[in-house]
């Protein structure tokens, strides 16, 4: 069984789109993150939420709304999809929002804008 | 603010090497853990190690091993015997604790690539 499984793994969409990515967790955990790495391989933090509830905004851009039903599931919405959005997605959970416990990671979303 | 730096851009050895990434962080906090990930080609991230602050004995797993030392501020990697399998993308983390949330601080990562 996947404990972080993500969707769709590869995404290529033209600027100016919509878009979403979804993820899920089946390890009881109450923290969920997404990270975005960049060209250069560069792995920064976008959002965390613990327990539905948002606890870290990383100064990300408006067009990024992250949206969790409940604390196994967080998905990412990108309106207006840019050029520079191009990147690798990673969603992770760790047990707590103290991070002890460690992070979990999913296997990335490649997401391409043309 | 939190801060990880991972000097070598990219490192190249023959296979059987060994190989030491080097990692040095910085934080005002005395609780935290510090991590290493592994990204092969194939793009995901393998989770390798984490320790507290506390801990500052030196690990081995298999092939790798790691050194803590709080007086430099250092968590370095080292690979023994490195084999092509090795090749990835090496990233060392650190999260603080305490706060209303935690998060993963990452270096830039050290690329290495083990020749035949």
């Amino acid at each position: 069984d996947t404990a972080v499984s993500q969707t769709p793994k590869y995404l290529v969409t033209q600027m100016g789109n919509d878009k979403s990515i979804k993820c899920e967790q089946n390890l009881g955990h109450d923290t969920m993150y997404w990270y975005k790495q960049d060209s250069k391989k560069f792995l920064k933090i976008m959002f965390s939420y613990n327990n539905k509830e948002l606890i870290i905004n990383e100064t990300v851009p408006n067009r990024f709304s992250p949206k969790s039903p409940d604390k196994a599931h967080l998905n990412l919405h990108i309106n207006s999809l840019e050029l520079g959005d191009s990147a690798v997605y990673f969603c992770a959970s760790s047990q707590e929002n103290q991070g002890s416990g460690g992070y979990t990671f999913g296997s990335g979303t490649r997401l391409t804008v043309v | 603010a939190q801060k990880v730096t991972q000097a070598q851009t990219e490192i190249s050895v023959v296979e059987k090497e060994d190989v030491t990434l080097d990692c040095v962080y910085e934080t005002r906090d005395t609780t935290y853990y510090l991590f290493w990930y592994k990204q092969p080609p194939s793009g995901e991230l393998v989770f390798l190690i984490r320790r507290n602050s506390f801990d500052e004995q030196n690990e081995i797993s298999g092939r790798y091993s790691w050194n803590f030392q709080k007086s430099t501020s250092s968590f370095n990697c080292t690979i023994t015997a490195s084999q092509v399998v090795d090749s990835a993308v090496y990233f060392c983390a650190l999260s603080e604790v305490g706060g209303t949330a935690s998060k993963l601080t990452f270096g830039t990562g050290t690329r290495l690539q083990v020749t035949l």
